[in-house]
């Protein structure tokens, strides 16, 4: 079964720092994988979504951005985080166009 | 734009009842349906899943699809104290899952 493994848990950090969220993938090859947002009490906002290697698609247009550099490997960027960066996020990967996506434990970042 | 609609809740149910979640989706090509229960701080876990009408049952938990009324729901018998939680509905045709916003459901003792 397909594993996502997503770090850190928690990051706390400053305005105007940069951002790196990696997210690796077992279990399957070839997945189409998903960077989303949660705010407080709020629903998924899908922010990147990749169905291979240097595939990337953008969901909303913000000062973040996506890399898949191997297969089962996407990374979440920033040059410089602004406060409303904040929130809880969520890598996701699917084996294929139907089938459910299975999430990492999620990354909780807040921009001070 | 598709879409995916879900009460917002509260839905409050006592221990032991049965609660009923619905969720209305827009896109009539929409061929896979999901469940997923999201306890707070935590990511969403899948629950059910349902490609075809009808329904399907696994354990305490029913998913029913109806794709004429662009409707699925989600029964959960025996209502727990556990199964407070948010609960996501999503919905795929041949390109990226849509969520739902997911309905708050909470299971008093």
């Amino acid at each position: 079964s397909q594993t996502i493994h997503q770090w850190p848990a928690t990051l706390v950090q400053p305005v105007g720092s940069p951002l790196s969220l990696e997210c690796t993938v077992e279990g399957t090859s070839n997945p189409n994988l998903y960077w989303y947002r949660q705010a407080a009490g709020r629903g998924l906002q899908l922010l990147f979504y990749s169905v291979g290697i240097g595939q990337i698609s953008s969901e909303v247009p913000q000062n973040l951005s996506a890399s898949r550099p191997q297969d089962r490997q996407f990374i979440l960027s920033s040059k410089k985080l602004l406060l409303s960066d904040s929130g809880f996020y969520l890598c996701a990967g699917q084996g294929s166009g139907n089938s459910p996506l299975h999430f990492g434990n999620g990354t909780r970042l807040t921009v001070t | 734009q598709k879409e995916v609609e879900q009460n917002s809740g509260p839905l409050s149910v006592p221990e032991g009842a049965i609660a009923s979640l619905n969720c209305t989706y827009s896109d009539r090509g929409s061929q896979s349906f999901f469940w997923y229960r999201q306890y707070s701080g935590k990511s969403p876990e899948l629950i059910m899943f349902i490609y075809s009408n009808g329904d399907k049952e696994d354990g305490r938990f029913t998913a029913q699809l109806n794709k004429a009324s662009q409707y699925v729901s989600l029964l959960i018998r025996d209502s727990q104290p556990s199964d407070s939680a948010t609960y996501l509905c999503a919905v795929s045709g041949y390109s990226t899952l849509t969520f739902g916003k997911g309905t708050m459901l909470l299971v008093s003792p």
